[in-house]
């Protein structure tokens, strides 16, 4: 099966601390991604990377960062935290696929809910 | 740019009812992949089907079933005789084929499914 695993389920912060955010996938997957979840907004992409050292903004990068030194590991950086950054952040992975080879879901780890105070 | 709207924020039914998530999808692109994605309240998103957009065929999986009509630009879930364990926040969500595997996801707003005993 695989596994997508994030550092923390929990995390408390304050305003203005670096936060980073570590996940992990062990499928050996091409793609990762990084979301943030609000109620009534649904999921929204942050940033995602398609090959080591890559990295592409999605919809909402304004306040964050992200690195992929490593295949299996994407890390998510608020470099300065804010209250508003208080959100579930979920991370995702999937292989590199089209829609003719339908290699195409994405696989979830268990979110980690951050809170900024 | 492409949107994905779920009306309905939450719907409550007892249990062996049957039920309808509607999903609604936006896209100019004539390619693209339609989702349904269950969270349960241990957080971590679950896939639960993928159609393209050739396939407007219905599909049904035990007790789930999915209607795609692309004349309404709809894919709605259906669940027969519902569970307790169907209690989640379902997702539907649109992905397009780009240059970099195309698998980034567009989430709807996500529906919170409460089936009561």
């Amino acid at each position: 099966d695989v596994k997508v695993t994030q550092s923390s389920r929990y995390l408390v912060k304050r305003t203005g601390e670096k936060v980073f955010l570590e996940c992990v996938q062990d499928m050996d997957h091409e793609n990762m991604f990084w979301y943030r979840q609000d109620p009534g907004l649904g999921l929204r992409l942050i940033y995602f990377s398609y090959d080591v050292k890559m990295k592409e903004k999605g919809d909402i990068p304004e306040g964050y960062s992200v690195s992929r030194e490593k295949k299996e590991r994407f890390s998510l950086i608020l470099e300065s935290a804010s209250t508003n950054q208080t959100s579930m952040y979920l991370c995702a992975s999937s292989p590199w696929g089209t829609v003719t080879s339908g290699r195409y879901e994405q696989y979830f780890g268990p979110g980690t809910r951050l809170t900024v105070t | 740019a492409q949107k994905v709207t779920q009306a309905q924020t939450e719907i409550s039914v007892v249990e062996k009812e049957d039920v309808t998530l509607d999903c609604v999808y936006e896209t100019r692109d004539t390619t693209y992949y339609l989702f349904w994605y269950k969270q349960p309240p241990s957080g971590e998103l679950v896939f639960l089907i993928r159609r393209n957009s050739f396939d407007e065929q219905n599909e049904i999986s035990g007790r789930y079933s999915w209607n795609f009509q692309k004349s309404t630009s709809s894919f709605n879930f259906t669940i027969t005789a519902s569970q307790v364990v169907d209690s989640a926040v379902y997702f539907c969500a649109l992905s397009l084929e780009g240059e970099t595997s195309g698998s980034r996801l567009t989430f709807g707003e996500g529906t919170q499914l409460t089936v009561n005993p």
